[in-house]
């Protein structure tokens, strides 16, 4: 079983819809999850960070459920501009001196109609 | 505010070839450092991670080797390098302190061994 899995997609949508993404972990020590969103060709950027049960940013809200060991990831009203591949990251259960170590799932492709 | 940079932003070397990838950060202090490879239509893959000059930890066992002269300089070497050496290569750092773990990503380089 992969650290972190992600459906590949894509994830074709309309303008205005919503969409969800699911994220399952196999490291229950794991403490700290993250979005990232990465566009064609471009370096990863941070979307939103997750260190309780979730997080709301604007159309975007991440919520963690720890027992079933998955984190979402909903869109509300896509933009044409939403579309990217999402990676859904986590940090490993032992974090120390050493560095805080992430490990990152394959993404999610969205793909955003008019 | 903190920046990070990487260059050259592509590279395309024939195979056995040296290689020498620099990334530096600006705007923070003693930041844990770490390169990453992306191969065409994968996941990241950790390299490399440093949490002070000189302090190199490697995850994956290759012809790779990284370097760390300066605290805000992180460098990615190849004395020879190999087809499967292909693929982005993107630097990031974090300054995990007070319990938060994010890492910045800079804009990568993508290099192509022919």
């Amino acid at each position: 079983r992969k650290e972190v899995e992600q459906d590949p997609g894509p994830f074709n949508v309309p303008e205005g819809a919503t969409v969800a993404f699911n994220c399952t972990y196999s490291n229950s020590a794991s403490q700290s999850f993250f979005w990232y969103r990465q566009d064609c060709r471009k370096e990863p950027k941070l979307l939103m960070s997750v260190y309780s049960s979730g997080n709301e940013d604007g159309r975007f809200t991440a919520q963690l459920n720890r027992a079933s060991q998955y984190i979402s990831l909903l869109i509300r009203d896509s933009k044409l501009s939403d579309s990217a591949t999402y990676l859904c990251v986590v940090l490993g259960g032992v974090v120390d001196n050493a560095g805080n170590m992430l490990t990152f799932g394959g993404g999610t492709r969205l793909m955003v109609k008019p | 505010s903190q920046t990070i940079h990487q260059w050259p932003a592509t590279l395309v070397q024939p195979v056995g070839s040296p290689l020498s990838l620099e990334c530096t950060v600006e705007g923070t202090s003693n930041p844990n450092l770490y390169w990453y490879r992306q191969a065409a239509g994968r996941g990241l893959q950790l390299l490399f991670y440093s949490v002070g000059i000189g302090q190199i930890s490697s995850e994956v066992p290759q012809n790779l080797s990284a370097s760390r002269p300066q605290d805000r300089q992180f460098i990615l070497s190849s004395k020879k390098l190999l087809l499967s050496d292909s693929g982005f290569y993107l630097c990031a750092w974090s300054v995990p302190e007070e319990g938060y773990y994010e890492q910045y990503f800079g804009p990568g380089t993508r290099l192509t061994v022919t």
